[in-house]
């Protein structure tokens, strides 16, 4: 059965600081690999995918990778922003997605 | 991509009473999926829907409880049945487009009195 890890639950970081975002899960054999936003009380955002035979995915200040063989995936975000200030979530699977439980992001002004 | 609207988008309902949410789609897909966000917690499949056919329930849900409907390739409706307080939660519809990318409503916040 899919577990799917996020490292860490909340975190806190000054703006302009670049920050690494940690996803780990438990059965390789994953189709996709997929990072949402999700501000809120609001509805999920999809930020990037990253398909199985990808190692990285990138957008804007966002880059995404992903390792298969040791079950991880890291969401990099670069000069942290306010707006950034968000619950990020990984999610792997094709149809059936299972989701980790997140991590809180806050970036103080 | 997809966008994705759902009604309503939220709702204050007494205990034992039904709510159906609804979920509209710009495009034609296969599958539509519903997932379950409880209060602090991560997302649950609750079920997939596909047109034509009957629901696929994931463990620990029933369709007596979930019964979801599916009648084109642009709408489907999740029915929360006879609710109680632990039924509060946020419900939301997804579907997948291209290789395998999936969008998600902006959710339906429902309390359950």
């Amino acid at each position: 059965k899919q577990e799917v890890t996020q490292i860490p639950a909340a975190l806190s970081v000054p703006e302009g600081e670049n920050l690494v975002l940690n996803c780990s899960f438990t059965d390789s054999a994953i189709y996709n690999l997929q990072w949402f936003r999700q501000d809120p009380g609001k509805g999920l955002t999809s930020l990037l995918l990253i398909q199985s035979s990808q190692r990285e995915q990138t957008s804007g200040r966002l880059n995404a990778s992903l390792d298969k063989s040791s079950g991880r995936s890291t969401l990099y975000i670069a000069a942290s922003q306010p707006g950034d200030s968000a619950t990020y979530l990984c999610a792997v699977g094709d149809d059936k997605i299972i989701f980790g439980k997140g991590t809180r992001l806050h970036i103080l002004p | 991509s997809a966008v994705i609207s759902q009604k309503p988008s939220r709702d204050i309902c007494q205990r034992g009473t039904s709510l159906t949410i609804q979920c509209q789609v710009d495009s034609q897909v296969t599958m539509m999926f519903w997932y379950r966000q409880q209060p602090g917690q991560s997302l649950t499949l609750i079920a997939t829907a596909n047109q034509g056919s009957e629901a696929t329930y994931e463990s620990g849900f029933v369709i007596d409880k979930f019964p979801i409907s599916r009648p084109n390739l642009t709408f489907s409706t999740l029915t929360v049945s006879n609710m109680s307080p632990e039924d509060s939660s946020i419900y939301l519809c997804s579907v997948r487009a291209g290789p395998g990318e999936q969008f998600f409503g902006p959710g339906t916040r429902l309390t359950v009195l």
